[in-house]
């Protein structure tokens, strides 16, 4: 990847169970960005964190933001099977003009 | 709510061939992106647009080319088709202010264009 990795790679889980998904990144952000894709779907925008800000929630999602080791962390709480998906991180630099994706987490969430 | 359009959904080439893919973005955006995403690949930028103008450019190679027209609609244009350029293609579209102190800076993804170079 250009940017972030993430870990793990792939995730399987029981549904009711936390799915807890990591990323590192390599340049300056002015925010980081959490994306989620179905098999063969679309991106779909899950969450914003911006560089100044630490944690940030939506719902069952949990977002973490470490600044000085370049790291996220993205929680998912009571999964459901229908969270099934690729979860990818996205960092947007400081111009603020390119978003940039890290390796994506297959998480399997099985009923 | 309007998406990001794309067309066509599917599509098959022989190496060597041109492809054109097409994006509608959602109304009032004033910034389209490419993206290239082979199998089991996480998406790679290729270009983007602002107000019909070149914005940013990534790895894209030599062999495409892209714009953005007066309808804000954009097309990528891919030449002398490798096998290696079998991919999901994605444009996404993105409001004014992208990452600024109002912006969401989300980017809204078009289902993709999945080619398939023979």
């Amino acid at each position: 990847s250009q940017q972030g990795e993430e870990d793990p790679q792939a995730l399987s889980i029981q549904e009711g169970e936390n799915a807890t998904m990591n990323c590192s990144y390599k340049t300056s952000i002015n925010n980081l960005q959490w994306y989620r894709q179905n098999s063969g779907r679309g991106l779909v925008h899950l969450i914003l964190i911006r560089s100044n800000e630490r944690e940030k929630h939506s719902g069952r999602l949990r977002v973490t933001l470490d600044t000085s080791k370049k790291s996220s962390s993205l929680l998912i709480t009571a999964s459901r099977a229908a969270d099934t998906a690729s979860y990818f991180c996205a960092t947007i630099n400081n111009a603020g003009n390119m978003l940039t994706f890290g390796g994506g987490t297959r998480l399997m969430v099985k009923p | 709510a309007a998406g990001v359009i794309q067309s066509p959904r599917h599509l098959i080439k022989e190496k060597r061939e041109t492809a054109t893919l097409k994006c509608y973005p959602i109304p009032r955006h004033d910034t389209v992106y490419w993206y290239q995403q082979g199998p089991g690949q996480d998406p790679q930028f290729l270009i983007s647009f602002y107000e019909k103008m070149q914005s940013d450019k990534g790895s894209i190679p030599d062999r495409f080319s892209a714009q953005q027209f007066s309808d804000y609609h954009s097309e990528l244009n891919m030449s002398s088709l490798e096998l290696g350029d079998s991919a999901l293609y994605f444009c996404a579209s993105s409001p004014p202010g992208l990452a600024g102190p109002g912006g969401t800076g989300e980017l809204f993804f078009g289902e993709g264009s999945r080619l398939t170079v023979l």
